[in-house]
């Protein structure tokens, strides 16, 4: 099975751009999460979905930002506009409600650069 | 009070010894505890989890949990070159899907 697909690998863009990062779970998980990693801040989740629900966006730092899950293989991040402090490492990782691990199955990531 | 929290290193240890990484948390209603490993540039992967008290071995990674103190431990034995990473401890919270991460603990293991 194909792991968690995330599109773009890499977006530079200047501030004030709008950037969308695009993510596919795993074909059968429910639960969706969005985590930015910085090397100050490390790994922070700024939003998870169930059911294609959002569940808890508290994460997300400004209005700049939202999320979507239109069906259960398919989920965007948007920033609007975007700055030079969103320069991160996006992380979009799934998860099947209910396994015994409980395990989250990361994407390779989408790596921004705001200039 | 950050809700999961990690050294952030980094720790070097020699070839063959034993790396312990700590973490405690702050929700005393968590439910599930991770650890995952990731390598520079790369995803991060689940290496252990464990739910109770106590410990739980998986080859050369113990995991320890004690509820009381809020406080997850990962021990690696025999530790080898290829083990050099961040660590990530991550807890599940009370209603068991909000997965939090720690900031990492990075781990050098000197040939």
């Amino acid at each position: 099975d194909a792991g968690v697909i995330q599109s773009p690998r890499h977006e530079v863009t200047e501030m004030g751009q709008e950037v969308t990062l695009r993510c596919k779970p795993i074909s059968g998980h429910n639960s969706l999460f969005w985590y930015r990693q910085t090397m100050m801040r490390g790994l922070e989740l700024l939003i998870y979905f169930n059911n294609n629900v959002p569940i808890d966006d508290s994460g997300m730092p400004e209005d700049r930002f939202s999320a979507k899950m239109p069906n259960a293989s398919f989920s965007t991040l948007k920033i609007q506009p975007s700055e030079p402090r969103d320069s991160a490492v996006y992380f979009c990782a799934s998860r099947k409600t209910g396994t015994y691990t409980g395990e989250l199955f990361f994407g390779e990531g989408s790596r921004l650069t705001v200039l | 009070q950050k809700e999961v929290e990690q050294n952030s290193g980094p720790l070097s240890v020699p070839e063959g010894a034993i790396a312990s990484l700590n973490c405690t948390y702050s929700d005393r209603g968590s439910q599930s505890f991770f650890w995952y490993r990731q390598y520079s540039g790369k995803s991060p992967e689940l290496i252990m989890f464990i739910y109770s008290n106590g410990d739980k071995e998986d080859g050369r990674f113990t995991a320890q949990l004690n509820k009381a103190s809020q406080y997850v431990s990962l021990l690696i034995r025999d530790s080898q070159p290829s083990d050099s990473a961040t660590y990530l401890c991550a807890v599940n919270g009370a209603g068991g899907f909000k997965t939090i991460f720690g900031a990492g603990t990075r781990l050098f293991v000197k040939a």
